[in-house]
């Protein structure tokens, strides 16, 4: 199987970009979708990407995906933060089998 | 509108087994995989296992094989997690967790979470 690495923690100012990455270890990042959650303390995550690069409803287009396949990562960008994006963001995967896989999760800070 | 209701929190001594349950409702139960996810205490996100609600069949993350069973029954809507020879670890909010409609390529809608307390 495979992993999905995603740095610990980050951290921007209102109103800036941000980008979280999350690198597969083995086997190609364009080969299954990615998907990004959000999830604030206290509660059960949320989608906010799938498919690489799409949104689901009620998600601000201040949210985009992308992958690279260079450096077989994928990117979850948002762009004017608020401080209601802070939160732990989750990359997800998943391998030919349907075997699904979590990255390690990054706390965003907006301060 | 879709809704998955959880069982509730559970204390279990080391060695026992657990089993939670997600109740389904507001769409058709056997269209869709329910998978189970957990997260113990600060920590991140972890894929136990799903099953086609349909058909029965299921698949199981590597690390839960052989402690790990999902069920279904159909006729209640439910969607069952045992986990068996419990440890401190296990100590976690377990999840239940809707493939999204279209293609199922992510977990559209969420359970509110089954606190599973392991201890002496």
């Amino acid at each position: 199987n495979f992993m999905l690495t995603q740095p610990h923690s980050v951290s921007e100012s209102p109103g800036k970009t941000l980008t979280i990455s999350c690198t597969r270890s083995s086997g190609s990042i364009a080969s299954n979708y990615v998907q990004w959650y959000q999830q604030r303390p206290g509660s059960a995550p949320t989608t906010v990407i799938y498919e690489h690069n799409q949104r689901p409803s009620g998600v601000p287009d201040r949210f985009s995906g992308s992958i690279d396949s260079s450096s077989n990562s994928a990117s979850l960008t948002i762009s004017g933060l608020k401080t209601e994006d802070e939160a732990d963001y989750y990359c997800q995967s998943y391998d030919s089998s349907n075997a699904w896989v979590f990255g390690g999760g990054t706390k965003l800070t907006v301060l | 509108q879709v809704q998955l209701v959880q069982s509730g929190a559970e204390v279990k001594k080391p060695g026992a087994s657990v089993k939670v349950s997600c109740k389904a409702s507001g769409y058709t139960f056997t269209r869709y995989a329910m998978h189970w996810v957990r997260q113990a205490p600060g920590q991140r996100l972890e894929w136990m296992g799903w099953i086609n609600a349909g058909k029965g069949h299921t698949k199981y993350s590597q690390k839960f094989q052989g402690r790990v069973t999902i069920t279904r029954d159909t006729s209640a809507s439910t969607a069952y997690m045992e986990l068996s020879s419990l440890r401190s670890e296990d100590t976690a909010v377990y999840y239940c967790a809707r493939e999204s409609a279209g293609g199922g390529s992510y977990l559209a809608h969420w359970g509110q979470g089954t606190l599973v307390i392991v201890s002496s």
